[in-house]
């Protein structure tokens, strides 16, 4: 079966940091571009960043750009996102998605997701 | 920008009646389109993608049709579990992609 795991959400200040991880197993991870997006309390999905399978493109929303990283270890069949400068918007529940191809943008698999909430 | 418009914000059915979603986009999406139900504290699933298809363990009272700007969602005989919120969501090519804002579909 496939499963997709998130961890490392939590509760943080504006401004200050947290890193998103997400444990994958039940396919060749290698062999797929995978995303994060996130859906906010009362509003709809979004998609956040996404990373192609040989991690040659990696690519954001504006509304994070040069705030996150998405990175990942096909070793480790794993799957990250860095998030700085984080602010009150960016609070939401935030999921790792597999890609039904290497650059499809169709997403098959979620995981259960992370909250991440921002606020002082 | 590709916006993708959902219609009705909000459908209220009962269970066995007939849902019919509409997403609409700005310019063409050739069939590059898919739908996806979410429910609360779940993960969201997809159900169809390039527009017809459904995805793997979709029952078959989920259909899908469409191409260009005008896409159609139909779910016959709602079961209790359809009750749900449905996005589209559309794709062009790498990294570009959008969603809707979404349908309701709550029970009459």
């Amino acid at each position: 079966d496939v499963q997709l795991v998130e961890s490392g959400g939590g509760i943080v200040q504006p401004g200050r940091s947290l890193r998103l991880s997400c444990a994958v197993s039940g396919f060749p991870f290698h062999g797929y571009a995978m995303h994060w997006l996130r859906h906010a309390p009362g509003k709809g999905l979004e998609w956040v960043a996404g990373i192609t399978s040989d991690s040659e493109n990696k690519d954001y929303a504006d509304s994070v750009k040069g705030r996150f990283t998405v990175s990942r270890d096909n070793a480790k069949n794993s799957l990250y996102l860095q998030m700085n400068s984080l602010r009150v918007d960016d609070t939401a529940f935030y999921y790792c998605a597999k890609d039904i191809g290497d650059q499809w943008l169709m997403f098959d698999h979620w995981g259960q997701g992370a909250l991440v909430t921002v606020s002082s | 920008e590709i916006v993708l418009t959902q219609s009705p914000a909000t459908l209220s059915l009962s269970p066995g009646e007939t849902a019919t979603l509409s997403c609409r986009a700005s310019q063409s999406v050739g069939h590059y389109l898919a739908w996806y139900q979410h429910k609360p504290g779940q993960a969201p699933r997809l159900l169809i993608y390039d527009a017809s298809y459904r995805a793997t363990g979709i029952p078959a009272r989920f259909s899908a049709g469409g191409s260009g700007t005008d896409f159609t969602l139909t779910i016959s005989a709602l079961e209790p579990e359809d009750f749900a919120v449905y996005y589209c969501q559309q794709r062009t090519k790498w990294p570009l992609l959008s969603f809707g804002g979404g349908t309701k579909v709550e029970i009459k």
